[in-house]
């Protein structure tokens, strides 16, 4: 119930298009969702995030939108470009425990095409 | 602003050799403190958290161990390395709000 389950795996897109990358969740009592962008060789950096009292949240080319009954959320970058090649990472947590922990997803390698 | 450290960047070290890696949060005051690992190409698996000096929760069972002698800093060690400790070691801080930061990394080769 503590896990959050990523798709795709992989992810193959044309610079210009939508990457889109999903995520589900079991655990109702979760109620911070980020997700974090990494490049080869570096730590994860925090992208964009959302809590489950909205539906959707845009910060510039980079949206979360938000199903609270699906228990799904999905990251969607429009106008891709070759620079947003990175592996993305979903997650949820309990704001209300006070650990912070953040359950992860396990991934989704993107690669945008030139 | 906020700074994590993580020193060193790069370590290659033999089997059965002890282990200190160290991470230093600047800019904050009482942070939640985490240690993660990552093998090539894969996720990221929570080994420890604190909550506050010298209070240490353990993830999973393993070769490592974890220490935060003061508000701001936190060590993964261990006393005999194996082939499978090689990885990408992440220490991360987080505050009340939620978010959490990442440093740079530590890649760690056992041979």
């Amino acid at each position: 119930q503590q896990q959050v389950k990523q798709s795709p795996q992989s992810l193959i897109v044309q610079k210009g298009g939508i990457s889109i990358i999903n995520c589900a969740y079991e655990n109702t009592a979760f109620d911070y969702f980020p997700w974090y962008q990494q490049f080869p060789g570096k730590g994860p950096a925090l992208l964009i995030a959302i809590r489950p009292d909205v539906s959707e949240k845009k910060e510039g080319r980079f949206t979360i939108s938000f199903n609270k009954s699906a228990k799904q959320f999905s990251l969607h970058i429009m106008d891709s470009q070759p620079g947003d090649s990175a592996t993305y990472f979903c997650a949820a947590s309990m704001l209300s425990g006070n650990t912070g922990k953040l359950i992860f997803g396990q991934g989704t390698t993107l690669q945008v095409k030139p | 602003s906020q700074t994590i450290h993580q020193w060193p960047a790069t370590l290659v070290q033999p089997v059965g050799s002890p282990l200190s890696l160290e991470c230093t949060v600047e800019g904050t005051s009482n942070p939640n403190l985490y240690w993660y690992r990552q093998a090539a190409g894969r996720g990221l698996q929570l080994l420890f958290y604190s909550v506050g000096i010298g209070q240490i929760s353990s993830e999973v069972p393993q070769n490592l161990s974890a220490s935060r002698p003061q508000d701001r800093q936190f060590i993964l060690s261990s006393k005999k390395l194996l082939l499978s400790d090689s990885g990408f070691y992440l220490c991360a801080w987080s505050v009340s709000s939620g978010e959490q930061f990442f440093g740079p990394g530590t890649r760690l080769t056992v041979l």
